[in-house]
């Protein structure tokens, strides 16, 4: 079965400064992973995803992932954050283990504080 | 139109009330689901409706019961509920139900049951 681990709940950084959020996934065979955020009260927003067409995945907002294969990562990064970038992110994979529904499974979240 | 609506915004029932949820959407996705949010946690999976029937039932309890009477149209219904059901309800649509494919989320109604 597919799972995902993110790596730290919680991640301050300065404005301006090098956001790295962190995703671990397992799967016994080339996985789906996907990146959302969610502001306070709403609903998800898709950042990125990666279905194996490239391993360099850029997305909204000036943010971009890369899948390396041989650390099982999928680690989200953008070069200068901004104080709107303050938000939960979570990090899914598309289940493959039952059947072709494509049920997301989710990492358990890490909050991003931005500070002036 | 590009976006998935919920309404209401808010809920606030009482355990012997029955309510229900609406999503709508007309993007043309094939695919609806039903996420449950408990705060400070990720998404969690409860109905995934696939060309209007259900395709997946995350042993949920009869409690809720979903309904998706077209392809743009996705209702839970809500009776009996306990407290420990409060949470925020997602909707979601993909245009189709597979593997790799995105949802697409609405803003999510927060239910309070007292």
């Amino acid at each position: 079965a597919q799972s995902v681990t993110q790596l730290g709940s919680h991640v301050s950084v300065s404005e301006g400064a090098l956001v790295l959020l962190r995703c671990n996934y397992s799967s016994s065979v080339p996985p789906y992973l996907f990146w959302y955020v969610q502001y306070p009260n709403q609903g998800l927003q898709l950042l990125l995803k990666y279905t194996s067409a490239a391993t360099l995945v850029k997305g909204i907002n000036g943010f971009e992932a890369e899948f390396k294969k041989s650390e099982t990562s999928f680690h989200l990064t953008k070069p200068s954050a901004h104080m709107s970038d303050a938000a939960e992110y979570f990090c899914a994979v598309s289940d493959r283990g039952s059947g072709n529904t494509g049920k997301l499974i989710f990492g358990q979240g890490t909050t991003l504080q931005v500070k002036p | 139109d590009t976006e998935v609506t919920q309404t209401p915004k808010h809920l606030v029932m009482g355990m012997t009330n029955k309510k229900s949820l609406k999503c709508e959407q007309h993007m043309g996705h094939r695919a609806m689901y039903w996420y449950k949010q408990k705060a400070k946690k990720p998404p969690e999976l409860m109905f995934v409706y696939s060309y209007e029937k259900l395709s997946i039932n995350e042993s949920v309890p009869s409690r809720f019961s979903p309904e998706c009477p077209n392809s743009s149209l996705l209702n839970l219904h809500l009776h009996a509920l306990q407290p420990e059901d409060s949470a925020l309800y997602l909707c979601a649509s993909s245009q189709f139900s597979g593997q790799g494919v995105s949802n697409d989320f609405g803003p999510g109604t927060r239910l309070t049951v007292t």
